[in-house]
């Protein structure tokens, strides 16, 4: 099925750093959704973006919708050992109020962070 | 509150056998969702439901997948045959609507991982 491009695919990193990652797409999206998945559990919502340009953080991670609705990006301040996991961006389309097409929520192939002591 | 529930955890069956996996949504939820995971493809949508009933099925890979919702607090994915290339992590979601945009905010179970010898 469709998916989103996620960069990078994987980061290692020194406990400290700042991280960047970025997801863009070829469609445009009204909500842009970040999620964070651990071994062994399901994917956790970190942040959701509903307008374009839109600038959200949540503790130390901060999350922007691009404005041309194609693209998000992530940003983990002073990582620590606990931010290791899959981060998986997904873009989600909600025709409504127009109404006809179905909704979709697209996932993207994810960022696998490492993040050592 | 109880998240999603998701059963069996851990699935190991022979070629032919059939499967069946099973998902308690968060209460109140109107959409479920089911999606695969593996290390090639990443997360698939193979189908959703909005109040119980399939809005989108276009990801299910075959025949040999169904799904069904008999209420709203209840879901099944049934593989019948199973094959090998089946083996991976099935998770169920759910979502509210009760905001248009929280169609992407999605509660994930913990997943049940499906190994098919």
């Amino acid at each position: 099925g469709q998916q989103l491009n996620q960069s990078p695919q994987s980061m290692f990193i020194q406990e400290g750093e700042d991280v960047s990652m970025n997801c863009t797409s070829s469609s445009i999206f009204n909500t842009w959704l970040w999620y964070k998945q651990e071994p062994g559990e399901g994917p956790v919502l970190l942040i959701a973006l509903y307008k374009a340009g839109e600038l959200t953080s949540n503790g130390r991670l901060t999350a922007q919708f691009g404005i041309t609705r194609k693209d998000s990006f992530l940003n983990i301040s002073a990582s620590i050992p606990s931010d290791v996991g899959i981060y998986f961006c997904a873009g989600s389309l909600d025709p409504r109020p127009y109404g006809g097409a179905t909704n979709k929520l697209i996932f993207g192939t994810g960022t696998l962070l490492a993040v050592q002591p | 509150d109880a998240g999603v529930i998701q059963s069996p955890r851990h699935e190991v069956t022979e070629m032919g056998q059939e499967v069946t996996l099973r998902c308690k949504p968060i209460s109140g939820h109107d959409y479920l969702f089911w999606y695969r995971q593996t290390m090639m493809r990443g997360l698939e949508l193979l189908i959703y439901f909005n109040n119980n009933v399939p809005i989108d099925d276009s990801g299910m890979p075959e025949d040999r997948f169904s799904a069904k919702m008999p209420n709203a607090s209840f879901s099944t994915l049934k593989i019948q045959p199973s094959e090998p290339r089946d083996s991976a992590v099935y998770f169920c979601a759910s979502s509210t609507s009760r905001w248009a945009r929280k169609f992407g905010e999605l509660f994930f179970g913990e997943g049940s991982r499906l190994t098919v010898l």
